[in-house]
């Protein structure tokens, strides 16, 4: 099956820095690449996704790229605020017909210090 | 517009006790997942319904988990028997439909085993 693998597993920035987190996935099936952020006791909520007919995709001060080659993408965030902080969660799926499970990354929890 | 609702919120069963989990989806929404976060931890995909059928189940346990979801009335699952490492917190997403469709989460069901 399919396996994600996230890091760094924390991460502090200064307020106005860039963060970057990188996930890598195992199952080459796999073409469907969302982001989650979760804040303390709520659902993660979709920030945004790529597919695999797309290299990069941006929304404001939220990018992700995807190098299917190397099977690895990346949610990058610019301009941080305090209110980025929370856990962000990268996802895989091979979107397939009966087969819509994500598969998770552990997480990175992100601290955006002002 | 209403997004995915769970109910209860939080829950506490004694070790043995039968839990009951409840989703709706979103309005117009006919296929939900259920997934289950253990503290510190990514979420785990358990059981993916569309209404009346169960389209995989591969993530779920063996023995004492059930999910249904259907034609009237919100997807359930449902725990038998719970034990101590049945404590997690239970997330359910739901879709449009199956094809290329994002997954918007609940603010999920912490379930605690005493």
């Amino acid at each position: 099956g399919e396996n994600v693998e996230q890091h760094p597993s924390t991460l502090s920035v200064q307020e106005g820095d860039s963060a970057v987190i990188k996930c890598t996935y195992s199952d080459s099936a796999s073409n469907y690449f969302p982001w989650y952020k979760q804040e303390l006791g709520k659902g993660p909520q979709l920030i945004i996704d790529i597919r695999s007919n797309v290299g990069e995709k941006k929304d404001q001060r939220i990018a992700v790229t995807l190098n299917k080659t190397a099977k690895h993408f990346s949610l990058h965030i610019t301009e941080t605020q305090p209110e980025d902080s929370a856990v962000y969660f990268c996802a895989a799926s091979p979107r397939d017909t009966g087969r819509r499970a994500l598969t998770f990354g552990s997480g990175t929890r992100l601290q955006v210090q002002p | 517009n209403a997004g995915v609702m769970q109910n209860p919120r939080h829950l506490v069963r004694r070790r043995g006790q039968e839990a009951r989990l409840r989703c709706s989806p979103m309005k117009g929404h006919s296929h939900v997942y259920w997934y289950r976060q253990l503290p510190e931890e990514g979420l785990k995909f358990m059981v993916y319904l569309q209404k009346e059928n169960i389209i995989d189940e591969s993530g779920m346990p063996k023995e004492r988990f059930s999910a249904e979801f259907p034609k009237e009335g919100p997807s359930i699952l449902r725990i038998q028997q719970v034990v101590r490492g049945d404590s997690a917190a239970y997330f359910c997403a739901s879709s449009l439909s199956g094809s290329g469709d994002e997954q918007y989460f609940g603010p999920g069901t912490r379930l605690t085993v005493t």
